[in-house]
């Protein structure tokens, strides 16, 4: 089955800078593409999805990048705040599929 | 907004004992799921359905049951307890635009703690 890699485990920036994490998957049939954020204490909450027709999407501060060639979803906080700090998941959808198969999430802190 | 309410909010149960786990959604959502959060293993799917009387096991099931006795309720159910579901549990219900884009709305989980 889908098979999906999420890095880096733990990533810490300074308010400001900018924050990138990576998702690579292995099944070429993946259709649909999301992120969810997860505050402390709560449950997750979708950010952004594309479909595999879209190469990148941005979105108040947030950009998605998809490299269908390479298998691989990007995830770029430009301007990290403070607020940002939580824990970020991956999730991918196989072409007429029906379930998520989520990455092992990144866990970021932005430092004030 | 949408809305998942899962009861409780913690638990402590006793190794063998039967652990139930509850989700209420407000949503109207056809799809409902439950998934365990572990560190370093992300959210893993365990039981979902597709509407009320149905479920599908996912993708670790073993060692739990779950019931969809209506559409706004789905729960977990752990007919005898290990230390292994030792974990955090989710539930979702889904918003299906497409057959492969789906929003996933989330409570606020359930710590279960099996001793």
């Amino acid at each position: 089955g889908e098979q999906v890699e999420q890095r880096p485990p733990h990533l810490s920036v300074r308010e400001g800078d900018s924050a990138i994490i990576i998702c690579t998957y292995t099944d070429s049939a993946t259709a649909y593409f999301s992120w969810y954020k997860q505050e402390a204490g709560a449950g997750l909450q979708l950010l952004m999805s594309v479909l595999s027709n879209v190469d990148r999407k941005e979105e108040q501060g947030l950009t998605v990048l998809l490299n269908k060639k390479d298998k691989r979803l990007s995830l770029n906080l430009t301007a990290a705040h403070p607020g940002d700090s939580a824990v970020y998941f991956c999730a991918v959808t196989l072409n007429m599929g029906y379930k998520l198969t989520f990455g092992t999430g990144t866990s970021l802190l932005v430092d004030p | 907004e949408a809305a998942v309410t899962q009861s409780p909010r913690n638990k402590v149960a006793v190794t063998g004992g039967k652990v139930t786990l509850s989700c209420n959604q407000t949503n109207n959502h056809n799809n409902m799921y439950w998934y365990r959060q572990d560190t370093g293993h992300g959210l893993r799917l365990i039981h979902y359905s597709y509407g009320a009387g149905s479920t599908e096991k996912g993708d670790i099931p073993d060692g739990y049951k779950a019931s969809r006795p209506s559409q706004e309720n789905f729960s977990l159910i752990l007919e005898l307890a290990t230390p292994s579901q030792t974990s955090v549990y989710f539930c979702a219900s889904g918003d299906r635009d497409s057959p492969s884009a789906e929003t996933l709305y989330f409570g606020s989980g359930t710590r279960l703690t099996v001793l």
